[in-house]
This record gives C-alpha cells, sequence and structure tokens, in this order.
C-alpha cells in the first residue's frame, strides 16, 4: 500500500517557468490538499479538493492551479515560477473532511526557483 | 480563522527525560492532531484527539476542548524522537490549521 505519492522530490526551476508537482493516492479518500512548509514556520494550506470535480482555495493559493479529475490524483500545477514559491510542498489526503478525519502526507516535494 | 499556538518553541532534552508540549487554539474544533516531523522531513501521524485521551508506548495527548488546549506528553525521551511536532486543527471549515510547531532536539 504506498499512501500519498508525490514527484518529483526535488525540482530546481528558473524564474517564468512552469512545472507540476504530481500527487497519487491509492487509499480512495475524498479529500485532498496541498500544503507549503517555509522554514521556521507551520505548513500553510495552498489548496483542497473534497472529491473528483470540486477543488477550492486555501490560505496561500495565488500563483497556483489544481484539478481533481479523479479520485486518485491532485496535480499542483505552478504557471509562472517565482523566487518567493521556493518551499517544500506537501500533499495530503484523508478519508473524511479535513475537519473530522485523520490526515496522511506524502514525503514532499523540494522546489527551488532561481 | 482558527489561531493555533504551540509551546515552546523549542526544547532540548537529556535522553530518558519527559516532556510536556502545549497546542492552544482559539476556538472550538471538530478535529485535532499531532503530527512528528522527523529529521528528513517525513510527516508522521501521532494522534487524532479532537477531544479525550489517547497513549500509544510512550507518546500520549490529551485535548480539553471546553478550555481549548491540548498536550503532547512525551516520556523516556528518545533521540530518535528529534525534530519537529506540530499540532493542527480545523473548525467547522474544510481545511486544517496548523501552528509552528515545537523543535525538540533529544541528547544521547
Amino acid at each position: 500500500n504506498a499512501g500519498v505519492t508525490q514527484t518529483p522530490k526535488f525540482q530546481v526551476l528558473k524564474t517564468g517557468q512552469s512545472m507540476t508537482l504530481q500527487c497519487a493516492q491509492d487509499m480512495n479518500h475524498e479529500y485532498m490538499s496541498w500544503y507549503r512548509q517555509d522554514p521556521g514556520m507551520g505548513l500553510r494550506l495552498i489548496h483542497y479538493s473534497v472529491g473528483a470535480g470540486i477543488t477550492d482555495q486555501g490560505e496561500v493559493p495565488n500563483g497556483y492551479n489544481v484539478s481533481r479529475s479523479t479520485t486518485e490524483d491532485f496535480p499542483l500545477r505552478l504557471l509562472s515560477a517565482a523566487p518567493s514559491q521556493t518551499s517544500v510542498y506537501f500533499c495530503a489526503s484523508t478519508q473524511g473532511g479535513a475537519n473530522t478525519g485523520e490526515l496522511f502526507f506524502g514525503e514532499g516535494s523540494r522546489l527551488t526557483v532561481l | 480563522g482558527i489561531q493555533v499556538e504551540q509551546s515552546p518553541p523549542d526544547l532540548i532534552l537529556q535522553e530518558g527525560a519527559n516532556s510536556t508540549l502545549r497546542c492552544n487554539f482559539s476556538d472550538s474544533v471538530n478535529n485535532l492532531q499531532w503530527f512528528h516531523q522527523n529529521p528528513w522531513g517525513q510527516l508522521i501521524n501521532l494522534f487524532y484527539i479532537p477531544s479525550g485521551t489517547k497513549q500509544n508506548g510512550r507518546l500520549s495527548a490529551t485535548t480539553v476542548a471546553t478550555e481549548r488546549y491540548s498536550l503532547l506528553y512525551i516520556s523516556s525521551s528518545q533521540t530518535t524522537d528529534s525534530g519537529v511536532y506540530f499540532c493542527a486543527v480545523a473548525g467547522s471549515a474544510r481545511q486544517l490549521t496548523f501552528g509552528s510547531g515545537t523543535q525538540l532536539t533529544v541528547l544521547p
């Protein structure tokens, strides 16, 4: 049972480039989310989805897009990368909603924007 | 939204010591979880505990929802307990809010 799988684990981009961080889960969880973690800070929610076809913004959504075409996958797209998006990104999922379920995290993706 | 405060921000212990980490939150919650982020960056669930008390080996947690706080107890600490401990809460909103964590260092 793989749980939550993120790819790539490391990525270096130049300012203005675009890329997609992939997230897949094999637990049939309805709720999926993306967080970013910056040094000395907790995790901040970027976007989340309560099921296929449904997405919503979190605390820091600017500069990121998401879609949820299947229950398993929840990719995060950076449209035009900026140095302020240098961070570690975590994908997470839960069976219940975020306000009721136990959250499981992927191993993280470290992104550097030059 | 809900505010989450964790204390202390940093804690250094000798192996074998006990410790208590605290999480205060500003509103009623439906969900409270404790996570451990190890030195390799992995986030591991410790407890799902919106109320009551749970124990798992040397770790236990208590949430007093009416007084808006939760405590994480670590007994007989080991070097492998080092890392950052996060508390995260959610009320009626569909998102978990994280505290800024307690950095724990256990010395051999």
